[in-house]
């Protein structure tokens, strides 16, 4: 049973860039059919859509984001990331990676908290 | 534009039944729709796609008590036998050319 698991710093300071990392376990990265997704909550708030990597390397973001988001995916690792350019305080959130496909989303990790602050 | 609204919250006691609704905006009451379950301190979890026929198909593990219905713009999740983890937020999820949308979300309290 396929399972991810985010990682990163926890804590980011204004302006910096922002990396996390999505590990993938029990399961092919590079499979057809799959869309690997990174999502976000901000503090008290809904669930929002940052982008996709498919397994060809083509990717989608949310076309409401300012273009600071890089997705990129790394099957030797069985990992995608994230990078986040320029980070403000409004970037604090728990980041969510996910698998889906072109519709839905299916399997998701636990999350990971960012801070961003000085 | 696509959108996706659900009611802020939601309560009901235990063991009885809710039903959450997710309403697609004007022109999208074909859409097809997930639904996910986000307890607290946990990631989300998906529960079912549900179509506009009301066909659903629920993920692996999710039980009986988890339904879905569908009536015009309207998707519905009927949570039978209420359970005190059922409190939880849940939200429908959707796609439009290559873009994933959620709902705003349901808080769902278990009295």
């Amino acid at each position: 049973q396929v399972q991810l698991q985010e990682s990163g710093p926890g804590l980011v300071k204004p302006s910096q860039t922002l990396s996390l990392t999505c590990t993938v376990s029990g399961g092919s990265i590079g499979s057809d059919g799959y869309y690997w997704n990174w999502i976000r909550q901000h503090p008290g708030k809904g669930l929002e859509w940052i982008g996709y990597i498919y397994h060809s390397g083509s990717t989608y973001y949310n076309p409401s984001l300012k273009s600071r988001f890089t997705i990129s995916l790394d099957t030797s690792k069985k990992q995608f990331s994230l990078k986040v350019m320029s980070v403000t305080a409004a970037d604090t959130a728990v980041y969510y990676c996910a698998r889906g496909s072109y519709q839905f989303l299916y399997v998701w990790g636990q999350g990971t908290l960012v801070t961003v602050s000085s | 534009q696509l959108v996706l609204t659900q009611s802020p919250s939601a309560s009901a006691s235990l063991g009885a039944s809710v039903k959450l609704t997710c309403t697609l905006s004007s022109g999208h009451s074909s859409y097809a729709i997930a639904w996910h379950q986000h307890q607290p301190e946990k990631g989300p979890r998906h529960l079912m796609s549900l179509n506009s026929d009301g066909r659903h198909f629920k993920g692996d593990g999710i039980p009986d008590r988890f339904s879905g219905s569908s009536s015009g713009a309207e998707r519905y999740l009927t949570i039978s036998s209420l359970q005190s983890d059922d409190e939880a937020d849940y939200y429908c999820q959707t796609w439009d050319t290559g873009t994933q949308v959620f709902g705003g979300g349901t808080k769902l309290t278990v009295l």
